[in-house]
C-alpha cells in the first residue's frame, strides 16, 4: 500500500479556503485517493475520492496532478465546524483503508 | 441516510474478561471492517470481512480477536481475554465502493 505524507497540523480562519496537500510517491496504477474527516470521538467520514485530474462535490474539491504522486484537498470557505482531522488514504477499491496520522485542521473565528 | 450502528456505545470490563462488540452494517454493503483508535492516536486497521469470511487482518488481530456475522445482519468483534492495552475506541465500517461508512464507535475501557 502506498504510504502517504501530510502536514500534522494547519490553522485557518473562518471564510478562508484551505488546501491540504498529501504526497503519495509510491501510488500504484489501480490505487484511488480518498479523503476522510474525523471529529473527536466519532468515526471517520468520507469526503471525496478521485483517481486523476479534478473532482468536486458539495463539500470539497480534490486536485490530482498527472503524475498522481500528490493530491490536494480544497475546502472552500471553512467554518468553525470544519475543525477536524483530515486523512488522505491511497488504496484500491474494496481493499482495506489504511489511515495515517492525518492533518489536524483548526479553524479560528 | 443509511448508517452503521454500534452497540454498546461504552463498555467497561475487567482485565481478562471477554467482550463482544456489536455492529449492524448497512444492509446491501459487501465489505465490512473493524478498526480501533487508542486515545490520541491514529485509526488502526484490525480486520476486513468479505463474502462471509476474513479477507485481511492486521498484526494487531491476533488469536484473542475474532469476528463473526452470525445472522447475516449483525457483525461482531470478540476479544477473548481483554488486556489493559485493548482500551480504545472500536469502529465498525461497511463499504459500498468508494465510500466506507463508519459507526459512532464503542469506547472500550479495560480496568
Amino acid at each position: 500500500l502506498a504510504k502517504t505524507t501530510q502536514p500534522i497540523s494547519m490553522d485557518s480562519y473562518e471564510g478562508q479556503e484551505v488546501n491540504i496537500t498529501c504526497s503519495h510517491n509510491n501510488i500504484a496504477t489501480n490505487d484511488y485517493i480518498t479523503w476522510y474527516q474525523q471529529f473527536p470521538s466519532q468515526g471517520p467520514r468520507f469526503i471525496i475520492q478521485g483517481y486523476k485530474t479534478k473532482v468536486t462535490n458539495e463539500v470539497a474539491s480534490l486536485f490530482i496532478p498527472a503524475d498522481r504522486k500528490s493530491s490536494t484537498l480544497s475546502l472552500p470557505r471553512v467554518s468553525l465546524s470544519d475543525t477536524a482531522v483530515y486523512y488522505c488514504l491511497v488504496g484500491n477499491q474494496g481493499g482495506k483503508l489504511i489511515f495515517g496520522q492525518g492533518t489536524e485542521l483548526s479553524v479560528k473565528p | 441516510e443509511p448508517e452503521v450502528t454500534q452497540t454498546p456505545s461504552h463498555q467497561v470490563t475487567q482485565m481478562g474478561q471477554e467482550v463482544i462488540l456489536r455492529c449492524v452494517p448497512i444492509s446491501n454493503h459487501l465489505y465490512f471492517y473493524w478498526y480501533r483508535q487508542i486515545l490520541g492516536q491514529k485509526v488502526e486497521f484490525l480486520v476486513s470481512f468479505y463474502n462471509n469470511e476474513i479477507s485481511e487482518k492486521s498484526e494487531i488481530f491476533d488469536d484473542q480477536f475474532s469476528v463473526e456475522r452470525p445472522d447475516g445482519s449483525n457483525f461482531t468483534l470478540k476479544i477473548r481475554s481483554t488486556k489493559l492495552e485493548d482500551s480504545a475506541m472500536y469502529f465498525c465500517a461497511s463499504r459500498q465502493v468508494p465510500e466506507a461508512f463508519f459507526g459512532q464507535g464503542t469506547r472500550l475501557t479495560v480496568v
